[in-house]
C-alpha cells in the first residue's frame, strides 16, 4: 500500500528538541522530493521543509531556518524532521507530503506536537 | 516577506458555482507558480485537488477545476455540493525550493 506513516510527535518543553519521523511504503521513496508541513490549531496549512529524493538539497521556511533539519535515510524509506530550540508556536499537527512534481500528492495523517513547560 | 492571500471564507448555495482566489500581496500569480489547490475537513490530512494551475488531481470530480483569473489563481466549483463544505487552501511554487500556502478558504455550503 502506498503511504506515509508519521511519528515521533508528543509534548516538549520550550527550548527543547523532538525528532519527527516519516515511514514511506509501497513506491520509490529515493525518487521523490518529500516535505513537511504542519498546522497550529484551528489554523492554516504551513509549508515547513522540504528535501530532493537523494538527500542532497534542503530549503527551509525562515520561521524554522537554523532550529529545524530535514533528513532521509533512502535505505530506510524514512523521512525526519529534527526540532531544536523549540517555540510556542512550533505547536501543531506536522504532516510530511510527498511531492509528485509541485504537487504534494500523498499525505500522511499527520503526528501532534506540543511545546509547553 | 511574501503573503499568498486566501478570501476568509465563502458560502455558495448548493447546486451554485464559486470561485475561490488565490493571489500575492505583491505581484500577479502565473502558471510559473504552478498553483495546486487542496481540500481539507477537521480532523483529516489534506486532499489534492488540482496542480500546476489547471490539473485536477487523480479521482478528482470535474466540477473542481483551476484556473489563472486576472492576477490570480482561481478554484472553480461549479455545481457545489454538500459535502463540499471544507477548507481549501493554494500553495505556490516560489521558486528556490520554497512554497508558501495562502491561509486558506473556509467554504460554507448552504
Amino acid at each position: 500500500e502506498v503511504q506515509l506513516v508519521e511519528s515521533g510527535g508528543g509534548l516538549a518543553q520550550p527550548g527543547g528538541s523532538l525528532r519527527l519521523s516519516c515511514a514511506a511504503s509501497g513506491f520509490a521513496f529515493n525518487t521523490f522530493w518529500m516535505h513537511w508541513v504542519r498546522q497550529a490549531p484551528g489554523k492554516g496549512l504551513v509549508w515547513v521543509s522540504n528535501i530532493y529524493g537523494d538527500g542532497s538539497t534542503t530549503t527551509y521556511a525562515d520561521s524554522v531556518t537554523g532550529r529545524f533539519t530535514i533528513s532521509r535515510d533512502n535505505a530506510k524509506n524514512t523521512l525526519y524532521l529534527q526540532m531544536n530550540s523549540l517555540r510556542a508556536d512550533d505547536t501543531g499537527v506536522y504532516y510530511c507530503a510527498r511531492d509528485r512534481g509541485y504537487m504534494l500528492d500523498l499525505w500522511g495523517q499527520g503526528t501532534p506536537v506540543t511545546v509547553s513547560s | 516577506q511574501t503573503v499568498v492571500t486566501q478570501e476568509p471564507s465563502f458560502s455558495v448555495s448548493p447546486g451554485g458555482t464559486v470561485t475561490l482566489t488565490c493571489g500575492l500581496s505583491s505581484g500577479s500569480v502565473s502558471s510559473t507558480y504552478y498553483p495546486s489547490w487542496y481540500q481539507q475537513t477537521p480532523g483529516q490530512a489534506p486532499r489534492t485537488l488540482i496542480y500546476s494551475t489547471s490539473t485536477r488531481s487523480s479521482g478528482v470530480p470535474d466540477r473542481f477545476s483551476g484556473s489563472i483569473l486576472g492576477n490570480k489563481a482561481a478554484l472553480t466549483i461549479t455545481g457545489a455540493q454538500a459535502d463540499d463544505e471544507s477548507d481549501y487552501y493554494c500553495v505556490l511554487y516560489m521558486g528556490s525550493g520554497l512554497w508558501v500556502f495562502g491561509g486558506g478558504t473556509k467554504l460554507t455550503v448552504l
